[in-house]
């Protein structure tokens, strides 16, 4: 079935780093963009980033640019989200969110089950 | 930025009744609006997109309305598993994608 599956999270000091992964399946991972969305503890959604289908066309929040870094490897059907010069306010779990529509800018219709990063000292 | 409000915070409902969450964008969005589902422990899940249409498995029991700036979710008649968190969240002004910070539904 259509899966999005995230991992590397865990707990790391301000001012380091993490990579987040998230591994598709059961669709053709290289037709859909896709983004990573967090969400802080008892908070709401914030997006965070966004790749096109072919990684040409990347965008960030404000909040996390020029910390984190998003690729993807369409041959390996993964997203990957590179975070450095983590801060407590990156504390949150992070979802990887699939685009509906493969032509257009549309909602998210494929979620992950997220992973949950933790800074703190 | 456009900045998405949804009212109330907390709506509680008894189970059968129907319920109405409201979603106010700063500026039009035009129909790109969609409302997602969020139980405690998971993953948010796509209810409506294009402001009005139904994602595929969802029941007819939802539906959602408006256009431009304001925006209905409406649940005709509460089943048990129905009590979530409900986002909304506007996809016109990509790629600074914003959502709404929820309307909690709980239990009356």
């Amino acid at each position: 079935q259509v899966q999005l599956v995230e991992s590397g999270g865990g707990l790391v000091k301000p001012g380091g780093s993490l990579r987040l992964s998230c591994a598709a399946s059961g669709f053709t991972f290289s037709d859909y963009y896709m983004s990573w969305i967090r969400q802080a503890p008892g908070k709401g959604l914030e997006w965070v980033s966004y790749i096109s289908s072919s990684g040409s066309t990347i965008y960030y929040a404000d909040s996390v640019k020029g910390r984190f870094t998003i690729s993807r490897d369409n041959a390996k059907n993964s997203l990957y989200l590179q975070m450095n010069s983590l801060r407590a306010e990156d504390t949150a779990v992070y979802y990887c969110a699939r685009g509906k529509e493969m032509a257009t800018i549309d909602a998210f219709d494929i979620w992950g089950q997220g992973t949950m990063v933790t800074v703190s000292s | 930025e456009i900045v998405m409000t949804q009212s109330p915070a907390t709506l509680s409902v008894s189970p059968g009744e129907r319920a109405t969450l409201s979603c106010r964008a700063s500026q039009s969005v035009s129909s790109n609006l969609a409302w997602y589902q969020q139980k405690p422990g998971q993953a948010p899940r796509l209810l409506i997109y294009g402001a009005s249409t139904r994602a595929t498995g969802i029941p007819a029991r939802f539906s959602g309305s408006g256009s431009g700036t304001e925006f209905t979710l409406t649940i005709s008649s509460l089943q048990s598993e129905d009590f979530a968190v409900y986002y909304c969240q506007q996809y016109n002004n990509w790629p600074l994608w914003t959502f709404g910070q929820g309307t909690k539904v709980e239990i009356k």
